[in-house]
């Protein structure tokens, strides 16, 4: 089994603050995924990263997946309350982590 | 056009009860997986299918939860004299082909309740 582990697990913030969720493991992935995912409703891809080292952006968020394929972290710059939700990443397309939720406070 | 959509919404059955659970993906995706989710956690793999094959059953918790899929379409998963643990969220996303880098595209979940 190869697991991902999130951390924080849980995170609470005010809207404008900049935010980090890490995605760790001891194993090397050959491509890792981030999903956001609402109450009620399954999760939603976010991006996908395949080349240890490579940044990737969209609007306020940057996705980075380690240089040895083993981590990446999520990094939300002036967080709106849209952003609220649990984030999960997945490695080798199955392999989920155990989740960080955010929450946005207007 | 139309996504993932999975029926029942909610199921709540007895404890020994058997359940079935629809996954209707979307039309044209070859590949379909089904995941496992307890409140506020992650997803947990049972089994994926290429076509109407399942290459990965390693997923599976035990011979209690079996899975099919016919005409290369909908899916059902089936867990047999279910037990208050098999309570949860069970997700089905369906992708255009099984590869590792590709989307996958998530129904809204059934939520399973065993008391």
């Amino acid at each position: 089994t190869q697991l991902l582990e999130q951390s924080p697990q849980f995170l609470s913030i005010q809207e404008g603050e900049n935010l980090t969720v890490y995605c760790n493991s001891s194993s090397v992935f050959s491509s890792l995924q981030w999903y956001r995912q609402e109450p009620g409703e399954g999760p939603v891809l976010l991006v996908t990263v395949v080349t240890g080292g490579e940044v990737k952006k969209l609007k306020r968020l940057t996705f980075q997946f380690g240089d040895a394929r083993k981590d990446s972290s999520l990094h939300i710059t002036a967080a709106q309350p849209g952003d609220t939700g649990l984030y999960l990443c997945a490695g080798n397309q199955f392999y989920f982590g155990t989740g960080t939720s955010l929450t946005v406070i207007p | 056009g139309a996504g993932v959509s999975q029926s029942p919404s909610n199921k709540v059955t007895e404890k020994g009860k058997d359940v079935e659970l629809r996954c209707d993906p979307i039309s044209g995706h070859t590949a379909l997986y089904w995941y496992r989710q307890s409140l506020g956690q992650g997803l947990e793999f049972l089994i994926y299918f290429q076509g109407n094959s399942a290459p990965d059953k390693s997923g599976l918790p035990s011979d209690r939860f079996s899975a099919e899929r016919t005409g290369g379409s909908v899916s059902t998963l089936t867990i047999q004299r279910t037990q208050q643990e098999d309570s949860a969220v069970y997700l089905c996303a369906s992708s255009l082909v099984a590869k590792r880098e590709a989307e996958q595209y998530f129904g809204p979940g059934t939520r399973l309740t065993v008391t």
